[in-house]
């Protein structure tokens, strides 16, 4: 298994509050994404990293913001939690162009 | 609007019967697709992928098939494991590092 560690497994905040979610990788992997999971929906991409430093917008990125300070660990930060971006997330990582991407066991996250 | 679509929300096979699963594509430019397998409370996993240069690649039990000019590509499993009950999810890519999801069918291997 690629060595990914999403943390925490589970959180339960209030409406407003900010949350962060890490993931943390030993890959030395370049490339590292987040994902939220819906129903219905598959998983939809929030932002992604190329690089240390280098992040860029998915096609959920409102209200979401990435950091990347080292290659390996890649935060998620909900500025203001709101109702709607409870789900589950799922970090992942690649090697590069046409790679798989592997993915870590999920934070789910509840706003209430 | 959603560029991978998986029209079949579950499937129910007999062990050691076939499993096929479908998904349809809508933009041309994806190049690089993959099948993920995902049990409840974990990530999904990797099972295979194929680029747009071939229209066949088989790994054990698991092929994929794809069809460029119907944008459609299939998973078959054979034979069909109880531990293959489980969600399956079709991706693409346009060669951009990101990936789009279908939004899965759920596969049920009766004993």
């Amino acid at each position: 298994d690629a060595g990914i560690t999403q943390s925490p497994r589970h959180k339960v905040t209030e409406t407003g509050t900010p949350v962060t979610l890490r993931c943390h990788q030993t890959e030395n992997h370049r490339y590292m994404y987040w994902y939220r999971q819906d129903p219905g929906h598959g998983l939809r991409l929030i932002h992604y990293s190329y690089g240390v430093k280098d992040t860029d917008k998915g096609e959920v990125s409102d209200g979401y913001s990435v950091s990347r300070s080292k290659t390996e660990d890649f935060l998620l930060t909900l500025e203001s939690a709101t109702s709607s971006q409870t789900s589950v997330y799922f970090c992942a990582i690649s090697e590069g162009q046409y790679q798989p991407q592997h993915f870590g066991d999920g934070t789910r996250l509840s706003i209430l | 609007d959603q560029q991978v679509k998986q029209n079949s929300p579950s499937l129910s096979v007999q062990e050691g019967r076939i499993s096929i699963l479908n998904c349809d594509y809508t933009n041309s430019m994806f190049d690089y697709f993959l099948w993920y397998k995902k049990y409840p409370a974990e990530g999904p996993t990797f099972l295979i992928s194929i680029s747009s240069i071939k229209d066949k690649n088989e790994d054990g039990r698991f092929t994929v098939f794809l069809n460029k000019s119907a944008k459609h590509l299939s998973l078959h499993i054979v034979p069909s494991q109880p531990g293959d009950s489980a969600v399956y999810f079709c991706a693409a890519s346009a060669g951009d590092y990101k990936l789009s999801f279908g939004a899965g069918t759920t596969v049920t291997v009766r004993a």
